[in-house]
């Protein structure tokens, strides 16, 4: 079974704060996805990558950057959180299809 | 501009009864639509999909059915189980723009009672 790990379940942290969020993939695959879920607002795209290196802004991108310096590992950086970035973040990998790692619910105050 | 869209926020249904979530999308560029299950504090699981040149996919209690004239795909779940309480996303994958998109609706609670 494909892993999808995101390394933290919950964070709490202050506006202006840089904050990021990583996430693993043990299935080799080239794509990977950063999403924010929303009440009412379903599932957006912030940021992918199709390999190493390569990224590509999604619907929502303003706020946000990403890293991807190994094949495996995926990174959502906020340079300067904010209120309306909380929200629960869902990284996934894709080949046919997406897998979802747990997500991560954070808490801007 | 909301492409693809799930109109009931929220579904109730009585156990052992068939469960029918709906989903409409506006871009016909779209040719896979795949169906995700999420249960609270966890990631979104793939349920079932299905292809556009399909007009109806069975995976055990789950069905899906694509109806391309209408935009519209429905999955149905019978008999409803109290396990199958979640949100469950539609999404529609395709070339839009010169790109491949995949594009998630809004998501419908379901819950069902025993």
């Amino acid at each position: 079974d494909v892993k999808v790990t995101q390394s933290s379940r919950y964070l709490v942290k202050r506006t202006g704060e840089k904050v990021f969020l990583e996430c693993v993939q043990d299935m080799d695959h080239e794509n990977m996805f950063w999403y924010r879920q929303d009440p009412g607002l379903g599932l957006r795209l912030i940021y992918f990558s199709y390999d190493v290196k390569m990224k590509e802004k999604g619907d929502i991108p303003e706020g946000y950057s990403v890293s991807r310096e190994k094949k495996e590992r995926f990174s959502l950086i906020l340079e300067s959180a904010s209120t309306n970035q909380t929200s629960m973040y869902l990284c996934a990998s894709y080949n046919e299809k997406l897998f979802f790692g747990s997500g991560t619910q954070l808490s801007v105050l | 501009d909301q492409q693809v869209k799930q109109n009931s926020p929220s579904l109730s249904v009585q156990e052992g009864r068939i469960s029918i979530l709906n989903c409409d999308y506006t871009n016909s560029m779209f040719d896979y639509f795949l169906w995700y299950k999420k249960y609270p504090a966890e990631g979104p699981t793939f349920l079932i999909s299905i292809s556009s040149i399909k007009d109806k996919n069975e995976d055990g209690r789950f069905t899906v059915f694509l109806n391309k004239s209408a935009k519209h795909l429905s999955l149905h779940i019978v008999p409803s189980q109290p396990g199958d309480s979640a949100v469950y996303f539609c999404a529609a994958s395709g070339q839009v723009q010169g790109a491949q998109k995949l594009v998630f609706g809004q998501g419908t609670r379901l819950t069902i009672n025993p």
